[in-house]
């Protein structure tokens, strides 16, 4: 149990769906991440989130909306999704923006885009 | 930009053989590197870390020595177990420039066979 918990943990959607992934840590952090991991592939940075601030966007397209309302939850609203978009999406948190702070997971959500 | 390759798996051993997962690193300025695992079901975790040339980072029996000379760091164990399998990911961030993102490999799928 790392603190930061994930729902849901498995997601199909079609392409026309409008879906949320959900992120809750209970670690006192002041930032959160979303990672892409597709397979054979390195983990792709996609938002990072510093004291509800977004601090970073790594060019990801418009059909991913981050929302980060506190420090503890963190959203991802997903909308008109490709099926290259199927990947495990993870959440993590560190006290501190960067690599710097050790940054700790959530389980992921598995995101299947039909 | 950063860059990190390490060996494509899957990798399979025997219970108490040597394990040696290959990392190479591209980096502008002097990065900091790191070893994550994620074992099945789960997120990340951190499996340890160096951060000047010439540390060894160990922990739970793996180590790895931040070699400048050759630009590796590679994971090492004596004498896997089962519960070693894993997905592990070598990463790095380079904080020169006062960006400190992790930069991830591909992942490196280990099985231990009993």
């Amino acid at each position: 149990e790392t603190g930061v918990t994930q729902t849901p943990r498995h997601l199909v959607m079609g392409m026309t769906n409008k879906k949320s992934l959900k992120c809750e840590q209970h670690l006192g952090h002041n930032a959160m991440y979303w990672y892409k991991q597709s397979a054979k592939k390195p983990l792709e940075l996609m938002f990072v989130y510093s004291l509800e601030e977004r601090v970073e966007n790594n060019s990801v397209p418009s059909r991913f909306s981050p929302e980060c309302p506190n420090s503890s939850h963190l959203f991802l609203h997903l909308h008109t999704l490709q099926p290259e978009d199927s990947a495990l999406y993870l959440c993590a948190s560190s006290q501190g923006p960067g690599a710097t702070y050790e940054q700790y997971f959530g389980p992921g959500t598995r995101l299947t885009v039909t | 930009g950063n860059s990190v390759t390490q060996m494509e798996g899957p990798v399979t051993l025997s219970e108490e053989a040597f394990l040696t997962i290959n990392c190479t690193y591209t980096a502008t300025g002097y990065p900091s590197l790191f070893w994550y695992v994620q074992y099945p079901g789960e997120g990340l975790q951190l499996l340890l870390k160096a951060t000047k040339a010439d540390d060894k980072g160990s922990n739970k029996g793996f180590e790895a020595t931040y070699r400048k000379e050759t630009t590796s760091f590679h994971l090492e164990k004596g004498s896997v177990q089962v519960s070693d399998s894993a997905v592990y990911f070598c990463a790095l961030t380079d904080t020169n420039f006062g960006n400190e993102k992790l930069t991830f490999g591909t992942g490196t799928r280990l099985t231990i066979i009993p």
